[in-house]
């Protein structure tokens, strides 16, 4: 039972464009939520997070909205540039739960110079 | 400042030989958690500590594995007997005790049992 969803596997998008990766979840306790970027052989990077008291979070090019009522969140990349290239992990905890992360299935995304 | 570091980067073992993974942690951090990544069931923690001390080893798959933290700056995980169906990636990750929750990865460890 997959308490946090990625539904693409994979996306394409052109150099300078908006990315928007998506993320469901379906635990109510969830509370915290994050997203880390993986290249090939390295392990997850840290990107950006958001508190469920927060609708938006953002940090230079990289904005995180989070919709509770709909159990949604998404990362936009603006503008999008081919080192982005990565797969995006989201992952989210119940702060209650000490730390544990739960992490979604993983999206590839590809920028096209 | 280092991050997390991962020993060996790559191991290749027999089935039924006993295999142990190494980490050290970001200094200054808590928490220490261990996790594994496979095509079929992605990334999952196996046991995270706390102070040196485990926590939660829920997802520690079978008896086969066990993970130690003997002082704040190392930690193991053993497998023993190893099997082809633990062939992954390991991943170690360190947390600081403030009340962000980020984790920090290391490398990890490909583990390839034949």
């Amino acid at each position: 039972d997959q308490q946090v969803k990625q539904n693409s596997p994979s996306l394409s998008v052109q150099e300078g464009r908006i990315s928007i990766l998506n993320c469901d979840y379906t635990n109510s306790m969830f509370d915290y939520f994050l997203w880390y970027k993986k290249y090939p052989a390295e392990g997850p990077t840290f990107l950006i997070s958001i508190s469920s008291i927060k609708d938006k979070n953002e940090d230079g090019r990289f904005t995180v909205f989070l919709n509770k009522s709909a159990k949604h969140l998404s990362l936009h990349i603006v503008p999008s540039q081919p080192g982005d290239s990565a797969v995006y992990f989201c992952a989210a905890m119940a702060s209650g739960s000490a730390r544990q992360l739960t992490f979604g299935s993983g999206t590839q995304l590809t920028v096209l110079p | 400042d280092a991050g997390v570091i991962q020993s060996p980067r790559h191991e290749v073992t027999e089935m039924g030989q006993e295999v142990t993974l190494r980490c050290k942690p970001i200094s200054g951090h808590d928490y220490l958690f261990w996790y594994r990544q496979t095509m079929m069931r992605g990334l999952e923690l196996l046991i995270y500590f706390n102070n040196n001390v485990p926590i939660d080893d829920s997802g520690m798959p079978e008896d086969r594995f066990s993970a130690k933290m003997p002082n704040a700056s190392f930690s193991t995980l053993k497998i023993q007997p190893s099997e082809p169906r633990d062939s992954a990636v390991y991943f170690c990750a360190s947390s600081p005790r403030q009340e962000t929750y980020e984790q920090y990865f290391g490398p990890g460890t490909r583990l390839t049992v034949t």
